[in-house]
């Protein structure tokens, strides 16, 4: 385990479900982040929350909904997905404002979209 | 100018073989340059890192040279071991970009024994 613990670990939903992802830091870390992970693309970042704000929303769509309610949960809501949604959806945390230095991802949630 | 360039995409050795990859970047205020392993059904893992004061790195079998004037950095795997077969990515953090990291696009790397 790396710290940053992801549920759950596979997801099926149909197209008009309503389901969360749910990531959880027992690191003291103040930074959170969505990333999807698709084949053949790189990392791309979806949501950045420091200190339980929302300081980047990366033009994602809003069927994708983050929810931060404080520093150590950060949760994904999706609704009417489409099947291009269908990705490794990776959390991770850092100390605050970046902190690359610290940054550590989860083990993802393999979404399908059906 | 955000974009981190990572090549190639795959890759295939032989046991004790040294598998190179490289990575470009255009943001000279890009000021940290880590490489993240990933095995499947796993989230990306910090490897090594390295900061553009300094033109090289060392940390077991992992390698990272860093070329500051070319902006190009690359990781070399000493004696590699089918247990490196991996996915590897470059990122890079720092300037307007600070808490972000922009990712490589990934190099799948395969060693056989």
């Amino acid at each position: 385990e790396t710290g940053v613990t992801q549920t759950p670990r596979h997801l099926v939903m149909g197209m008009t479900n309503k389901k969360s992802l749910k990531c959880e830091q027992h690191l003291g870390h103040n930074a959170m982040y969505w990333y999807k992970q698709s084949a053949k693309k790189p990392l791309e970042l979806m949501f950045v929350y420091n200190f339980k704000e929302q300081t980047e929303n990366n033009s994602v769509p809003s069927r994708f909904s983050p929810e931060c309610p404080n520093s150590s949960h950060l949760f994904l809501h999706l609704h009417t997905l489409q099947p291009e949604d269908s990705a490794l959806y990776l959390c991770a945390s850092s100390p605050p404002w970046g902190g690359a230095y610290g940054y550590t991802f989860g083990s993802g949630t393999r979404l399908t979209v059906v | 100018q955000q974009q981190v360039k990572q090549s190639p995409q795959s890759l295939i050795v032989q046991k004790g073989g040294i598998p190179i990859i490289n990575c470009a970047y255009e943001n000279t205020a890009f000021d940290y340059f880590p490489w993240y392993q990933q095995f499947p059904g796993k989230g990306p893992a910090l490897l090594i890192a390295i900061r553009p004061d300094v033109s090289e790195k060392k940390e077991g079998r992992f390698t990272i040279s860093f070329n500051k004037s070319a902006k190009q950095f690359s990781l070399h795997i000493m004696d590699s071991q089918p247990g490196d077969s991996a996915t590897y990515f470059c990122a890079a953090v720092g300037g307007t970009s600070y808490g972000k990291l922009t990712f490589g696009q990934g190099t799948i790397l395969t060693v056989h024994p």
